[in-house]
């Protein structure tokens, strides 16, 4: 069975600009959730989405957004992209929404913002 | 505060031997755990999930102490294989969904 799977893995935009990453769950999971890894950091929760509805929201600028589609694939927006958003973006796949729920993630989309 | 913390080290570990780490967090709500493991460059993979009884995988003892609000990881017989940056994470159990909160993570470099 394929793992979870991202698009792009490496992306390069220039401040102001807008960017789309994508991520496919491990088949049978309804849950994705979203974060943001910094260069010596621990990833940091954007979002998750559990049968197309959010489910909960981090501490991100409105300028991040994100969706879920019938068949759980995952679109991630930032608009106006700043110098601050360059990082690894990694997507999670779960069977279910809920605390106990072990996730799986994406190999990630390195986004450089210059 | 941060909601979890974790040693950056790196812990320096001769091949063989054992190295074991601490991770504490302050939200006594938290009512899941793991271990990820995370290669440079490269996304966590799940290592174990901890449980309140504390639970072995091979080589790997994971350990919960609630009241003092703190996990532990032991790595027995250390392989060259094992150098990574050992990320600890806590999940607040809620109706609407799961937020996994990462530690920074803990390196560890294993040597010949």
């Amino acid at each position: 069975d394929a793992g979870v799977t991202q698009s792009p893995t490496h992306l390069i935009k220039t401040r102001g600009q807008h960017v789309t990453l994508r991520c496919s769950p491990i088949s049978g999971h309804k849950s994705v959730s979203w974060y943001q890894q910094v260069l010596g950091q621990g990833p940091q929760f954007i979002f998750q989405y559990y049968e197309k509805e959010e489910r909960g929201r981090g501490n991100f600028p409105d300028r991040f957004s994100a969706r879920q589609f019938p068949n759980y694939s995952s679109e991630l927006n930032v608009n106006a992209l700043l110098l601050g958003d360059s990082a690894l973006y990694l997507c999670a796949s779960s069977r279910r929404s809920g605390g106990d729920t072990e996730a799986f993630f994406g190999q990630g989309t390195r986004l450089t913002v210059v | 505060r941060k909601e979890v913390e974790q040693d950056p080290g790196p812990f320096n570990v001769p091949e063989g031997a054992t190295v074991a780490f601490n991770c504490t967090y302050s939200n006594s709500a938290s009512q899941s755990f793991f271990w990820y493991r995370q290669d440079c460059r490269k996304e966590p993979k799940l290592l174990m999930s901890v449980y309140s009884s504390g639970n072995e995988d091979g080589r790997f003892t994971a350990q919960l102490n609630r009241a003092s609000q703190y996990i532990s990881l032991l790595i027995r017989d250390s392989k060259l294989s094992d150098s990574a940056t050992y990320l600890c994470v806590v999940n607040q159990i809620k109706a609407a969904g799961n937020k996994l909160t990462f530690g920074g993570g803990t390196r560890v470099l294993v040597k010949p």
